[in-house]
């Protein structure tokens, strides 16, 4: 059973960088089966969908934070990693790993998810 | 930009009763739609995918309906544990949209 966790610092200032780390067990970041994601979520807010990576370091950024974000893949470690330049109060949020996966090799849905982790930005 | 709208954003029901939550896509979306069950504090987990196909281990009380522009998440019977926040998603999109979310509460 795959399991997907967040780490990082839960309390930056702004203009600082943060950086996440998600490692996962039970699947190979390795696979060609999966994509690997970064979504967050205000406090109560809904869902946004901020990046995701392929094996092949293939990477897609939300155009809105294209110019912040950039998303890396360890294989040999097997996690994947979020840093975003420039944080301010707006990004505050609860940070997710995801893993997308293909169903009936035709649709991409985010079947397993990390637990999450807090996020604060605040002088 | 594909924009997915649900109703009701609130829903106040009882264990037993049999709910009804749609997601409306500004264009036709084929059965590129995903729902999600978000419980307070913890990730969400995916239901069903392809607007109709349960995901394994999902219960069958839990239903997807819909094609184009108009689906449907049902739950046939509500048990305690599905009281929590639903959202659809476009599937196969980058970036991929979410419905504004779907809150189920206890009657």
């Amino acid at each position: 059973q795959v399991q997907l966790q967040e780490s990082g610092p839960g309390l930056l200032k702004p203009s600082q960088t943060l950086s996440l780390t998600c490692n996962v067990s039970g699947a190979s970041v390795s696979s060609g089966s999966y994509y690997w994601s970064w979504l967050r979520q205000p406090a109560g807010k809904g869902l946004e969908w901020l990046g995701r990576i392929y094996t092949s370091g293939i990477t897609n950024y939300s155009p809105s934070l294209k110019s912040r974000l950039t998303i890396s893949l360890d294989t040999s470690k097997n996690f994947f990693s979020l840093r975003l330049t420039s944080v301010t109060a707006t990004d505050t949020a609860v940070y997710y790993c995801a893993r997308d996966m293909y169903y009936d090799s035709r649709y991409l849905a985010f079947d397993s998810w990390g637990q999450g982790t807090l996020v604060t930005v605040s002088s | 930009d594909i924009q997915l709208t649900q109703s009701p954003s609130f829903l106040s029901a009882s264990v037993g009763d049999r709910v009804t939550i749609t997601c409306r896509a500004s264009h036709d979306i084929s059965n590129y739609l995903a729902w999600y069950q978000q419980k307070p504090g913890k990730a969400p987990k995916l239901l069903i995918y392809a607007a109709s196909t349960l995901q394994s281990g999902v219960p069958s009380r839990f239903s997807g309906s819909g094609s184009g522009t108009d689906f449907t998440l049902a739950i046939s019977s509500l048990q305690r544990e599905d009281f929590a926040t639903y959202y659809c998603q476009k599937l196969n999109t980058y970036p991929p949209p979410f419905g504004q979310g779907t809150r189920l509460e206890i009657k």
